[in-house]
């Protein structure tokens, strides 16, 4: 089974920390990708990378960054966190074929910033 | 601009069928996607749609008309289990995809 593992369930930060959100998948996956999920919004893209040390820009960026050193691990960095960040950051991972492209997700992390 | 538009909400009672509606206007279009969602749990997979017309799988089945920019995802047999929330997603240029807001699906006894 694939799994997709992310460093915590639950985080609390203050304004201005530097956050790091670390997301971990088991299946040689080429693509992975981080999602910010808030109530009646749905996922929203934040980053996503489709190979180690790349990276690409998805519908929300600002106020994130992302690292991808190595092939299983995808990390999210809020540089200096605000509380408009809180929120369920979902990670998620898929294999490099155009079109299909199932995603796997992780549990998730819920953030909160005060 | 991207888009797609769900119902916010859906109520069925157990054994019923419903139908989850969704349009889109993307920029890019490789097919629709449809994930759920338990309160609390991770998105999951239920089916792809790349091509017109029906797939099923099982008590589920989504359909696309990529000509009229929709598609929908059936549930049949409505059981209590199936009440989470649906997002339809379009995979826009082979790699992302791009989520709707997700209905929530409410099914009582």
């Amino acid at each position: 089974d694939v799994k997709v593992t992310q460093s915590s369930r639950y985080l609390v930060k203050r304004t201005g920390e530097k956050v790091f959100l670390e997301c971990v998948q088991d299946m040689d996956h080429e693509n992975m990708f981080w999602y910010r999920q808030d109530p009646g919004l749905g996922l929203r893209l934040i980053y996503f990378s489709y190979d180690v040390k790349m990276k690409e820009k998805g519908d929300i960026p600002e106020g994130y960054s992302v690292s991808r050193e190595k092939k299983e691990r995808f990390s999210l960095i809020l540089e200096s966190a605000s509380t408009n960040q809180t929120s369920m950051y979902l990670c998620a991972s898929s294999v490099g074929l155009a079109g299909h492209n199932e995603q796997f997700f992780g549990p998730g992390t819920r953030l909160t910033v005060l | 601009g991207q888009s797609l538009e769900q119902p916010s909400e859906v109520t069925a009672v157990e054994g019923a069928i419903v139908q989850i509606n969704c349009t889109y206007q993307t920029s890019g279009f490789y097919g629709l996607s449809w994930y759920q969602q338990h309160d609390g749990g991770a998105p999951t997979f239920l089916s792809y749609n790349a091509l017109d017309g029906l797939e099923e799988t099982g008590r589920f089945s989504s359909f696309l008309s990529r000509s009229d920019s929709y598609g929908y995802l059936l549930l049949q047999e409505l059981q209590m289990k199936d009440s989470a929330s649906y997002f339809c997603a379009v995979n826009q240029a082979g790699t992302a995809l791009i989520f709707g807001k997700g209905t929530t699906l409410s099914v009582s006894s």
